[in-house]
Formats: C-alpha cells, structure tokens, sequence
C-alpha cells in the first residue's frame, strides 16, 4: 500500500528556535492536512491544503505556523519560534479526493521542545 | 465546536472474550471512521460508515453508524492480543470539500492473553 513519508521521525530543538517538519504524500493524492498529538490527548486538526493553498485552519495554527508545497512531492510544516507546548507528535495526511476517500496518515514526527 | 466522546476510556478483558466501544457525539455527522494506532505510529483506516444505521463488518469487527448519525460503535467478537492498540473514532461534517477530521478521545484496547 502507498505512504505518506515523514522526516526526521524525533526532532529535539531548543525554545525559540525554528523547526520545519516535512512530509512526502501520496504521489497522486491532492488534499493534504497537518494534525498533530499531544501526549496522552486526543489527535487535533491544524491544516488542511488543496491546490496550492490553505483551506481552513485550527485556532491552534496561529502566525507561528505556516505550511508550504514547495515542489511537487514535498509538504513542510514551519513552526517559526518553538514553544514548550508545541511538544507532540505531528502527522502529514493526505488523500487523492473529497467524497469518502480513504485518508492516508504518516508515521508521525515527535517534535520535543526543551 | 463539534466534540467526539468515546467509552470506555480504558478496557483490558481476557482473550475469547466480546467488548463494544462507543463513540457519541451531540453533533451530526455526514461520515465517521474509525481507526486504529500503534504506538509510535499514525492512525490506520479501519472503516468509514456513512449511512444513518449501517453496519459494517471487518471480520471480527463490527461496526455501526447511529441512525441520527451522531454515535457509532465498534464491537469486537472473540477478541485476540493482536486487537490491543488505541481505537480512534473520527468524524466529518460534509463528504465534499477539504474537510478536516474532529477525532474522538481515544479508547486504549488491552487483550490479555
């Protein structure tokens, strides 16, 4: 079965700094979506992005956030100036259209701010 | 804000033995999933249920969409170890467009062998 690809798999990075997540989807698949999980909690929604664009965003996806399609295979996640609360577990999806298309998760990034 | 309960939080039974999560919600739904996530690992489709009052089934999984499509429910028949893992309920307010997931809290499965 096809995968959404995600490097580096564990990210340690110091308060403050900047850290860009990135993600590899499904060749053919044209929605991709950033959720991310805190430890013990339940899995939240960020972005969601579809033909070069953001389509809707969480409260949680504030100025410090930002997402990019740079080229036609990756899908980053820039957080500009890390925060203690940003520690979680992010997760690229993606999937190849609307009307009950199966959503494809990647492994994950475990992003720990110190 | 569209929230996704899910019960029991924990459950650990024997092997052999039958369980049901529940996953309820005040709002309505157009389609619910269900997955499932190892540790370390992104959650996995198990399912999509769409219509008010459908069952599907996946082997020893069985699961149902509430007729008013705010509540559905995994039931596991003769549970086996390799069923233990964390069983994600997910729903989507519309089948069109770039609709994001509002995700459930989660119930951790424990099968003792």
């Amino acid at each position: 079965e096809p995968e959404v690809t995600q490097t580096p798999s564990h990210q340690v990075t110091q308060m403050g700094q900047e850290v860009i997540l990135r993600c590899v989807p499904i060749s053919n698949h044209l929605y991709f979506y950033w959720y991310r999980q805190i430890l013990g909690q339940k899995v939240e929604f960020l972005v969601s992005f579809y033909n070069n664009e953001i389509s809707e965003k969480s409260e949680i996806f504030d100025d410090q956030f930002s997402v990019e399609r740079p080229d036609g295979s990756n899908f980053t996640l820039k957080i500009r100036s890390t925060k203690l609360e940003d520690s979680a577990m992010y997760f690229c999806a993606s999937k190849a259209g609307t009307g009950g298309e199966k959503l494809f998760f990647g492994s994950g990034t475990q992003l720990s701010v110190l | 804000t569209q929230l996704l309960e899910q019960s029991p939080q924990f459950l650990s039974i024997q092997e052999g033995e039958n369980l049901t999560v529940y996953c309820n919600s005040s709002s309505v739904f157009s389609s619910l999933q269900w997955y499932r996530q190892e540790p370390g690992e992104g959650p996995v489709l198990l399912v999509t249920v769409v219509t008010g009052g459908e069952v599907k089934k996946l082997k020893r999984l069985t699961f149902q969409f509430g007729d008013a499509r705010k509540d559905s429910s995994l039931h596991i028949t003769a549970a086996q170890p390799g069923d233990t893992g964390l069983y994600l309920c997910a729903g989507e307010r519309s089948n069109f467009g770039n609709e994001k997931l509002t995700f459930g809290t989660g119930t951790r499965l424990t099968i003792i062998p």
